[in-house]
């Protein structure tokens, strides 16, 4: 499969705790995004990432932080979790910066306890 | 400030019934927007975008500027169409996805 792959599909944590998600862009896109879906919040722009460099931030916490690396698979870690962080996390992709057309993973559900 | 509004969370027609699935913004400048889709078990994915003026499966969305509105619309729908819609606002100046709440779509037999 070509497409965008997150790991893992599901997370359960306790508060307090650090997690981290991982996302491997579709072959060859450079870009890079993370999103928060929550029952409340619909779908949130967290960040983006462009060929390893930040570039945009959305609605991010300063508990989360995310990072692109060489090989352009990006992470999204999120520390001093609360219950309300409970959420499907996506990862999109595209080929270019500032492109509308999203390619998403399957998501990552975290559950906060 | 740019927002995406989705007033309806669900929406539930019979089969062959007209579909219109509302979408509001809000934007200064020229908007650019899309409507995505999720299927049951399926990757959120583009469905159409509004510069293109194309039908996709037989849905259609037309950009009114003077209503900012960008429904989308079927006019017979089938129950494959049932699935998660989001409108999107796409802001060129920092390259982000804007997306609305969604709306359920149930299209019953």
């Amino acid at each position: 499969d070509s497409g965008v792959t997150q790991t893992p599909k599901h997370l359960i944590t306790a508060t307090g705790q650090r997690v981290t998600l991982r996302c491997s862009p579709r072959s060859g896109d450079l870009s890079v995004y993370w999103y928060q879906q929550s029952l409340d919040q619909g779908l949130q722009f967290l960040i983006q990432y462009y060929n390893g460099e930040e570039r945009a931030k959305g609605n991010i916490l300063e508990r989360f932080s995310a990072q692109q690396f060489p090989d352009l698979h990006s992470e999204l870690n999120l520390s001093s979790l609360e219950l309300g962080d409970s959420a499907l996390y996506f990862c999109a992709s595209s080929f270019r910066d500032r492109d509308y057309e999203h390619f998403f993973g399957p998501g990552t559900r975290l559950t906060v306890l | 400030a740019q927002r995406v509004t989705q007033p309806e969370k669900l929406l539930s027609v019979f089969k062959g019934a007209p579909v219109e699935l509302k979408c509001n913004y809000s934007y200064s400048g020229s908007p650019e927007l899309f409507w995505y889709v999720q299927y049951s078990r399926q990757r959120l994915q583009l469905l159409l975008r509004h510069i293109s003026r194309e039908s996709i499966k037989g849905f259609t969305a037309d950009l009114n500027k003077g209503e900012t509105s960008f429904h989308l619309k079927k006019p017979f729908a089938q129950e494959e169409d049932s699935a998660m819609y989001y409108c999107a606002l796409y802001s060129g100046n920092t390259g982000k996805l804007i997306f609305g709440q969604g709306t359920t779509l149930q299209v019953k037999p």
